[in-house]
């Protein structure tokens, strides 16, 4: 199976900054990755995909990039709705995994 | 508007059965590969099983493979997941979610399964 590993796993920050977050596939994915943000009680929100294709209704302060191995999820300016938990997740290769998760904290 | 709509989740002992339902409206149905995704409490995101449009393709995690059955209902746009041999690992929400290529575009809100003795 692909493992998946998310970086940091907890991050602190304030409204307006610009917040990078690391996802690094234990073998070659191309750029089959996915975003995923989750609030507390409720269902993962599809953000991104392909690695850096914006899903329809997203905000374009999200961006997305990277391939084969390494991808980032960026949030331009960070705005008090973003405060959540992202996951990348693969699709190269079932079974389809997801990272462990970032948490996003206000700082 | 899509929309996915997830019953059947409760409380269960070890070894006892359960079976989930996933209503769609807004899209058609019969055109897309559904999946079950679930979540421990306090955990990340497993992907749990897939079926294709048509129930020609269908594939478990190895964590569920012989004791989960996915099957889907075109005609009454619904999606199943049977779920035997409960164990306690098995206790999370568990989420239907459409496919977008591999990914997974619209989700319901869950279903709690808790399997305690």
């Amino acid at each position: 199976d692909i493992q998946m590993t998310q970086s940091p796993s907890t991050l602190s920050a304030s409204v307006g900054d610009r917040v990078t977050i690391t996802c690094r596939a234990s073998q070659n994915i191309s750029n089959w990755l996915a975003w995923y943000q989750q609030k507390p009680g409720k269902a993962p929100k599809f953000l991104m995909y392909k690695a850096s294709n914006l899903e329809s209704g997203v905000p374009s302060r999200f961006s997305g990039s990277g391939s084969g191995t390494e991808f980032t999820l960026t949030i331009s300016s960070l705005q008090p709705d973003d405060f959540a938990t992202y996951y990348c997740q693969q699709y190269k290769s079932s079974p389809y995994t997801f990272g462990q998760g970032t948490k996003v904290e206000v700082k | 508007e899509v929309h996915l709509v997830e019953s059947g989740g409760g409380l269960v002992k070890p070894g006892e059965s359960l079976r989930l339902a996933c209503a769609a409206s807004g899209f058609t149905f019969s055109g897309y590969s559904m999946n079950w995704v679930r979540q421990a409490p306090g955990k990340g995101l497993e992907w749990v099983s897939t079926i294709s449009s048509s129930s020609s393709h269908i594939y478990y995690a190895d964590s569920v493979k012989g004791r989960f059955t996915i099957s889907r209902d075109d005609a009454g746009n619904s999606l199943y997941l049977q779920l035997n041999s409960l164990r306690d690992e098995d206790t999370a929400v568990y989420y239907c979610a459409r496919s977008k290529g591999g990914a997974y575009d619209y989700w319901g809100q869950g279903s709690l399964v808790t399997v305690s003795s």
